[in-house]
C-alpha cells in the first residue's frame, strides 16, 4: 500500500520570502504521479503542481517548484516570493500510473503567510 | 468551461436519517472519484468510477455507504442510517482519462447531529 507523510503540521513564512514544504512517500511502484494541492478556507482543492515519476526534471509552475528525489521517495514543494493568498492547507498526494487511480493524500501542512 | 459542482453545499441531518450527496463532473470526464475529509485530516478515498466499468468500492467504510453514476455523468453518494462519525466534508473529483489530474468540486459539508 502507498503511504504519504507530511511531517510539518504547521508552517509560517513572511510575505515575499521562500518556504519549503516536505513530503515523503512509500511505494513499490516504479511509475506514478505526485501532486501538491492547495486547500484555502473555501475548502476548494486546487492543483498546484504535478510531477510524473519517470521525468527527472523537477516540475515548476511560476512561483511553485518541486524537488523530486525518486530514490529517497521525497517530493518537497518550494514556494518563492510568498503571497498572502498562499495561506492555505497544502496536501501532497500520490497516484499510481495504472490500475486504480485513486489518490493517497498526506495529512496536510497548514501554511500561514504573514504580512 | 464549468468545473465540478456538488450539492448541497452543506447538509445537517439527524442520526439515523439517510442522505444523498450529488456530484456533477466536468463535461466529458470519464473518471469520477469520491473522497471524505474529516476535520483537520487529509482526504480518504471512498469510490471510483471509470466509464462503464464496475466501480471500485474498496474505500467505502461500511455497507451504509453506496454510490451510483447515471449515464456516465452525475453521481450520487448515499449514506444510510447516518452516524455522528459520518460528519465530514465529502469531496468529488473528476478526470479526463485514467491517470490524469483530478479536478475537485467544492465539497459537501455533512453534519450529523
Amino acid at each position: 500500500a502507498q503511504t504519504v507523510t507530511q511531517s510539518q503540521p504547521e508552517m509560517s513564512v513572511q510575505e515575499a520570502e521562500t518556504v519549503t514544504l516536505s513530503c515523503t512517500y512509500d511505494t513499490s511502484e516504479s511509475n506514478y504521479y505526485l501532486f501538491w494541492y492547495k486547500q484555502p478556507p473555501s475548502r476548494q482543492m486546487i492543483l498546484v503542481i504535478r510531477q510524473e515519476a519517470y521525468k527527472q526534471q523537477n516540475a515548476t509552475e511560476n512561483r511553485f517548484s518541486v524537488n523530486f528525489q525518486k530514490a529517497a521517495k521525497s517530493f518537497s514543494l518550494k514556494i518563492s516570493d510568498s503571497q498572502l493568498g498562499d495561506t492555505a492547507m497544502y496536501f501532497c498526494a500520490f497516484m499510481k500510473h495504472s490500475g486504480n487511480n485513486d489518490m493517497r493524500f498526506g495529512a496536510g501542512t497548514r501554511l500561514t503567510v504573514k504580512p | 468551461g464549468a468545473g465540478v459542482s456538488q450539492s448541497p453545499s452543506n447538509k445537517v441531518t439527524e442520526k439515523g436519517k439517510d442522505v444523498e450527496l450529488r456530484c456533477d463532473p466536468i463535461s466529458g470526464h470519464t473518471a469520477l472519484y469520491w473522497y471524505r475529509q474529516s476535520l483537520g485530516q487529509g482526504l480518504e478515498f471512498l469510490i471510483y468510477f471509470q466509464g462503464n466499468s464496475a466501480p471500485d468500492k474498496s474505500g467505502l467504510p461500511s455497507d451504509r455507504f453506496s454510490a451510483e453514476r447515471t449515464g456516465g455523468s452525475v453521481s450520487t453518494l448515499t449514506i444510510q442510517r447516518t452516524q455522528q462519525e459520518d460528519s465530514a466534508v465529502y469531496l468529488c473529483a473528476s478526470s479526463s482519462v485514467e491517470g490524469a489530474t483530478q479536478y475537485f468540486g467544492p465539497g459537501t459539508r455533512l453534519t450529523v447531529l
